[in-house]
């Protein structure tokens, strides 16, 4: 099946941490294609978070990162900061497909 | 410094077409694919397609083959996203990022909203 599949909603008071999952599939992550991660804010264009799994582009904090194993992903944010309240998407390829897939989003509230 | 400044919003009648331009600034255009990205209200990203402005290579979503098409100018570092035969759930933010699937979307442009209604 060709989804990757996120929580709907994550929630953590300032300063914990929180993980985000992306779960796919083996015509995805489990084929062994990468995953990156975006922030996105309101009426603003989505930010590259990570890329290709674990890697942080400059200017991101080391409070974000990545994981990956098997036909899953995950995006841990530690030190939660009321600026992290926002929408985050995993993406990946998918070989059925041919294609890009996004997850469907996860909303992080910071309580 | 790297920008990708889109067109402005637009509004359509169902089964119209629109096109939206991005204007890529700061890197060699040649260098990155750009990719088509929409938002449409209350849902998630939908990748819509990658086009490589060095060679034309192009690959659509499957559910927008024959209604969308993605070409770029070089000579003006522009690239275009055609979507005919609108519907209403094609109103959505549209977005232009570059970069292909292997390494992420590195830089986006602004969004475009397209508007689609009688």
């Amino acid at each position: 099946q060709s989804v990757l599949t996120q929580p709907p909603s994550v929630s953590g008071a300032p300063g914990q941490r929180v993980t985000i999952s992306c779960t796919g599939s083996s015509s995805n992550i489990g084929a062994g294609y990468d995953v990156h991660w975006y922030q996105h804010l309101p009426g603003t264009a989505p930010k590259l978070l990570i890329y290709v799994n674990t890697n942080r582009p400059s200017g991101v904090p080391d409070r974000f990162s990545g994981s990956k194993s098997g036909t899953s992903a995950s995006l841990a944010i530690t030190g939660l900061q009321a600026e992290d309240e926002a929408d985050y998407y995993c993406q990946s390829y998918d070989s059925s497909l041919s294609g890009v897939l996004f997850g469907g989003g996860t909303k992080l509230t910071v309580l | 410094q790297v920008q990708l400044v889109q067109s402005g919003a637009e509004v359509k009648k169902p089964g119209a077409a629109v096109k939206v331009s991005c204007k890529a600034s700061g890197y060699t255009f040649t260098s990155y694919g750009i990719t088509w990205v929409r938002q449409a209200p209350g849902l998630g990203l939908e990748w819509m397609g990658w086009i490589s402005p060095n060679n034309g290579d192009r690959n659509y979503a499957r559910k927008l083959q024959g209604r969308v098409t993605m070409t770029t100018d070089t000579s003006t570092s522009t690239a275009y996203m055609e979507l005919r035969s609108l519907r209403s759930d094609d109103t959505a933010v549209y977005y232009c990022a570059r970069g292909g699937y292997s390494n992420g979307y590195d830089y986006w442009g602004q969004g475009t909203l397209v508007t689609v209604s009688s």
